[in-house]
């Protein structure tokens, strides 16, 4: 979906490198969220933000960290990257009050190794 | 902790045919559910949601969903399958999240339509 775009689309990096994955979108939703997506697990929700104040973490928040810098941006930070962190992580974002429509970024695949 | 199966890794259907992808869920409560479906080198989009009412939900793409208490089944089902509905299909069940609710999605399941 155009309206959420993340970049990188790929990225391979090594171990212990800091990574920062974007996601800008143009919606005009308040709620961002964090994803990534194992083969064969489904989505596992990594970080959320109802709004450029409220960050909260999710299922599977260490070894993460995140920025909500404008209402349209929120960066997914990876510290010291491991290889087990290689995965697909999505953006998501959907509008206040609304949890369960949620409009998804084409992803970013990336490899740590 | 609420959750959803879905038994099959991947489904294959000839065109025109009538495709089910099954999800099975396990919750306390009254469930919320849901079909989400990834194309290739996309993110997911939204098919439909049961919430309350009618048994049989309609959604986007011609795909409808029949939510099954006694089952505790919400199977995705479309009539006549085309080539491009070859996607990943994700089943979702809400959960609680702090002040809010979050979804927890299945493993997905492979739809392969076949010309």
């Amino acid at each position: 979906d155009a309206d959420v775009t993340q970049t990188p689309r790929n990225r391979i990096t090594k171990t212990g490198k800091r990574i920062m994955l974007e996601c800008s979108q143009t919606k005009g939703h308040d709620r961002m969220y964090w994803y990534r997506q194992d083969p064969g697990l489904g989505l596992q929700l990594i970080y959320y933000s109802f709004d450029v104040k409220d960050i909260n973490k999710g299922e599977i928040s260490d070894g993460y960290s995140v920025s909500r810098q404008a209402q349209a941006k929120f960066s997914l930070s990876l510290e010291s990257a491991i290889p087990n962190q290689t995965a697909l992580y999505f953006c998501a974002t959907s509008p206040s009050g609304v949890w369960d429509t949620q409009y998804f970024g084409p992803g970013t695949r990336l490899t740590v190794l | 902790a609420q959750s959803v199966a879905q038994p099959e890794d991947q489904v294959n259907v000839a065109e025109g045919n009538p495709l089910t992808v099954k999800c099975t869920y396990s919750v306390s409560g009254n469930p919320y559910l849901f079909w989400y479906v990834q194309y290739p080198n996309r993110g997911l989009q939204f098919l439909l949601k049961y919430i309350t009412g009618d048994n049989l939900v309609k959604g986007s793409y011609g795909f409808e969903a029949e939510f099954n208490k006694s089952q505790t089944s919400f199977h995705l089902k479309k009539p006549s399958a085309l080539v491009s509905d070859s996607a990943l299909y994700f089943c979702a069940v809400r959960d609680r999240m702090d002040s809010s609710y979050k979804l927890i999605f299945g493993s997905g399941t492979r739809l392969l339509v076949r010309p």
